[in-house]
């Protein structure tokens, strides 16, 4: 049971355009800490692909986007391309006891 | 451009002890909070622990705590991570990654099994 909760899948077809959601609490996004996500192809490592919220670091196509509101965060993919279908995860800060960093279950983005 | 490595992986049985490490190059090693984060089999990411880039600050995740200890060696641009009564969930990639929120960089992972 992840702290942030992301959809299992998403899909989409060339082209399209879809989002993927990560609801979080008032101990981590609700309490303004920045939400961060990561892109892992199959096989490989995790790779930075928005940070603070809405960043995209250097070399990162602008067909990915990301925003938060309130308790919720979402990343944002326009023009899919079968080269983005991976792993998805969100990840933020949190206050409680159980330990400062938190990451969604993670979210599958097939791309029909 | 930052490199990690991680190395040290392995099979093990339950209750057993391992060093991981994480050598860092390509940047001001000593600048940055480093830490470790795993991936169980067909599982998503799970924080394990970070630690400041002085060693002054440490936290763990709930479910390592008292028995891994992280810990860095600045002057050898190494992070390390002491696993020790090891049980089958611990079973996992763990990689090194740098900062303690927004990893930028992350190494490629070293594979623990935990198993009888």
């Amino acid at each position: 049971q992840s702290v942030l909760t992301q959809p299992p899948s998403v899909s989409g077809a060339p082209g399209q355009r879809v989002t993927i959601s990560c609801t979080g609490s008032s101990s981590n996004i609700g309490a303004g800490y920045d939400v961060h996500w990561y892109q892992q192809l199959p096989g490989t490592a995790p790779k930075l692909l928005i940070f603070g919220n809405s960043n995209r670091p250097s070399g990162v196509p602008d067909r990915f986007s990301g925003s938060k509101s309130g308790t919720s965060a979402s990343l944002a993919i326009t023009g899919l391309q079968a080269e983005d279908e991976a792993d998805y995860y969100c990840q933020s800060y949190d206050s409680s006891l159980s330990g400062p960093v938190v990451f969604g279950g993670g979210t599958k983005l097939t791309v029909l | 451009q930052a490199l990690l490595v991680e190395s040290g992986g392995g099979l093990l049985k339950p209750g057993g002890s391992l060093r991981l490490s994480c050598t860092a190059s390509g940047f001001t090693f000593s600048d940055h909070y480093m830490t470790w984060i795993r991936q169980a089999p067909g599982k998503g990411l799970e924080w394990v622990s970070y630690i400041s880039g002085s060693g002054s600050t440490i936290y763990y995740a709930d479910s390592v705590k008292g028995r891994f200890t992280i810990s860095r060696d600045n002057a050898k641009n190494s992070l390390y991570l002491q696993v020790n009564s090891l049980r089958a969930e611990d079973t996992a990639v763990y990689y090194c990654a740098r900062g303690n929120s927004g990893f930028d960089y992350w190494g490629q992972g070293t594979l623990v099994t935990v198993s009888t």
